[in-house]
């Protein structure tokens, strides 16, 4: 199974800020890793996948890169709607599907 | 425009059975694969249950293989989930989520959800 670590556990920074949110994974999982946004009592929303294409309607201070173990979420300047818990997940070696256990963007 | 509603959550003792349906509207339904993922209270998303176009294909987490059986009526443009012996640990929000299309990983459409709580 492939373990998706996520860092960091809760980062901290300033509307305006640039945010760099990273997910490990335990071996390669090629560039089949996706990355959603959260908010409390909503559904994930899907912004990035297969580690760079924007999903539809996602606007472009977003982007993902990377691709065999290690990916990274840029927010390039946050908005206040972009606080909230982002999750990364792969689809490479499967079944288990498999998430990693979240990054807590909260305003500084 | 694209909607998942899920529906057939509840209160359930342990070792009790709930159904829960998800309705699909706006796209082919019978073109596209489906998961449910779920999420404990306060926890991360947690990937259940895989089910292919045609239902030839289905794949289960270990946590809930020969408790839980997936399948779709694509007639009806509905996806299921039967869910046996139910323990504490299976209380969550259960969502169904479709696969982006022409993507290997990314799931682009989720319903609201649907709270299973497992308790005597």
């Amino acid at each position: 199974e492939v373990v998706l670590t996520q860092s960091p556990a809760t980062l901290s920074l300033s509307p305006g800020e640039r945010a760099t949110l990273s997910c490990r994974a335990s071996q390669s999982i090629r560039s089949y890793l996706a990355w959603y946004q959260q908010k409390p009592g909503q559904a994930p929303r899907l912004l990035i996948y297969d580690a760079s294409n924007r999903a539809t309607g996602i606007p472009a201070r977003f982007s993902g890169s990377g691709s065999g173990t290690d990916f990274t979420l840029t927010i390039s300047s946050l908005e206040p709607e972009d606080f909230a818990v982002y999750y990364c997940h792969q689809r490479s070696d499967w079944p288990p599907i498999t998430f990693g256990q979240g990054t807590r963007l909260e305003i500084k | 425009e694209v909607q998942l509603v899920e529906s057939g959550g509840g209160l359930v003792q342990p070792g009790g059975s709930l159904r829960l349906s998800c309705a699909a509207s706006g796209f082919t339904f019978s073109s596209y694969a489906m998961n449910w993922v779920r999420q404990a209270p306060g926890k991360g998303l947690e990937w259940v249950s895989y089910i292919s176009t045609t239902s030839s294909t289905i794949y289960y987490a270990d946590y809930v293989k020969g408790r839980f059986t997936i399948s779709r009526d694509n007639a009806k443009n509905s996806l299921y989930l039967q869910m046996d012996s139910l323990r504490d640990e299976d209380t969550a929000v259960y969502y169904c989520a479709r696969p982006t299309g022409g993507a290997v990983a990314g799931l682009d459409y989720w319903g609201q959800g649907t709270l299973v709580t497992v308790s005597s």
